[in-house]
């Protein structure tokens, strides 16, 4: 069974540019979780999507942060326009939802803004 | 919200012997605790876990207790091998599908 599938695993940009990661979740798992994990830290929950509804976006930085999952599959998290301080990884996980626990993760996304 | 202590932050020992990481949380309204491990280009992949109606878990050469009441738990590695070498995560989360908030790592070092 394939794993939560992420893209790009690398993404190199300027500040100010904009830049999309995109992330599709075990097959079957409603719930999908967006993380960034800075250098040397643990990661930290951005937002998290039950089916197709955002239900805790409360740490994602609204005026340059959106994200979508249309359909309930497949998701896509933006920042526009980038800034340094948002270079990290990004990583997106999921869940089976209803009760169930486990989060698996993918592989992120590392992102550097110069 | 969750805050999560980990210790300690670097932690190396000789192949075969026995590593112990420990965390502490604060919201004692929290009933899961995973670990995961994480090797360097990696995302988190979950070793273990247990929830708040059980005080012990364990599956081969490791396992995590929990005490509710001191409202910490740890994670025991028997028997290391230079494999183990990684960073491990513990977290922990209110209940089923909710965020996990992770501690700040241990960077396991086994040698040879």
């Amino acid at each position: 069974e394939a794993g939560v599938v992420q893209s790009p695993r690398y993404k190199i940009i300027e500040k100010k540019q904009p830049v999309a990661f995109w992330c599709n979740p075990i097959s079957g798992h409603n719930t999908l979780y967006w993380y960034r994990q800075n250098l040397g830290q643990g990661p930290e929950l951005l937002i998290r999507y039950e089916n197709e509804e955002a239900v805790d976006d409360s740490q994602l930085p609204k005026d340059r942060f959106s994200a979508e999952r249309l359909k309930g599959v497949d998701s896509t998290l933006k920042i526009q326009p980038a800034e340094l301080g948002d270079s990290a990884v990004y990583l997106c996980a999921s869940s089976l939802g209803m009760g169930a626990e486990t989060q698996y993760f993918g592989p992120g996304t590392r992102l550097l803004v110069l | 919200g969750e805050n999560v202590e980990q210790h300690p932050s670097t932690l190396s020992v000789q192949e075969g012997d026995s590593a112990v990481i420990k965390c502490t949380y604060s919201d004692s309204a929290s009933n899961y605790f995973p670990w995961y491990k994480q090797e360097l280009g990696k995302g988190p992949q979950l070793i273990i876990d247990i929830r708040s109606n059980v005080g012990e878990k364990k599956d081969q050469r490791i396992a995590v207790t929990l005490n509710k009441t001191a409202k910490h738990f740890s994670l025991h590695i028997t028997e290391t091998q230079p494999e183990d070498s990684a960073v491990y995560f513990c977290a922990a989360s209110r209940s089923a599908g909710n965020m996990l908030t992770f501690g700040g790592g241990t960077r396991l070092m086994v040698k040879p």
